[in-house]
């Protein structure tokens, strides 16, 4: 099956920094990246994601990339602000199932 | 937000007992799934569902089984609960299965004593 290694498990950042998390998959059959953010006591919810025939992504501050080559994509966040502080998880999926990464705890420091 | 409920939202149960938790969608989604969520392994997928008394396991299945008799209603039960189930357990539904959006539901946290 597939496995799906995310970097790092906790990230903090001063507010305004940029804030980057990057996930490998293994599966290379896998051909949609969604990105989810959980917030303490709530399901993850989707904020973006990105298909295999495409390289990259942007929505307002956030953005994702991928490299189908070597098997990563990253989570970028840009002038961060403390409501971005939460768990991200990111995942892949092939034709059955969803693969989720562990996880990063990112703190935004006012 | 999607119209998914899970209930109960929390249970504490004692080892050995029986545990249905119940995921009821309101989207009319073909797909439901019901994931595990533990410190350091992220979700990981326990059963899922394509369709009415379509199930299949998923990578933690050992322990769990499912049913899915109407389309809005997905259960997941545990025979007989074991301390290592002791979990916060969430349900998803998609219209597409793995080729899109996944939404889920508030999580449930089960505590097996």
């Amino acid at each position: 099956g597939e496995n799906v290694e995310q970097h790092p498990s906790t990230l903090s950042v001063q507010e305004g920094d940029s804030a980057v998390i990057k996930c490998t998959y293994s599966d290379s059959a896998s051909n949609y990246f969604p990105w989810y953010k959980q917030e303490l006591g709530k399901g993850p919810q989707l904020i973006i994601d990105i298909r295999s025939n495409v390289g990259e992504k942007k929505d307002q501050r956030i953005a994702v990339t991928l490299n189908k080559t070597a098997k990563h994509f990253s989570l970028h966040i840009t002038e961060t602000q403390p409501e971005d502080s939460a768990v991200y998880f990111c995942a892949a999926s092939n034709s059955n199932q969803f693969y989720f990464g562990t996880g990063t705890s990112l703190t935004v420091i006012p | 937000d999607a119209g998914i409920t899970q209930s109960p939202r929390h249970k504490v149960t004692e080892t050995g007992t029986p545990v249905t938790l119940r995921c009821h969608q309101t989207e009319n989604h073909r797909y439901m799934y019901w994931y595990r969520q533990d410190p350091g392994h992220g979700l990981r997928l326990i059963h899922y569902s394509y369709g009415v008394k379509d199930t299949d396991k998923g990578e933690v299945s050992d322990g769990y089984s499912v049913s899915r008799s109407k389309t809005e209603d997905f259960l997941l039960t545990l025979e007989s609960a074991t301390s290592s189930q002791t979990s916060v357990y969430f349900c998803a539904i998609s219209d597409m299965g793995t080729y899109n959006e996944q939404f889920f539901g508030p999580g449930t946290r089960l505590t097996v004593l």
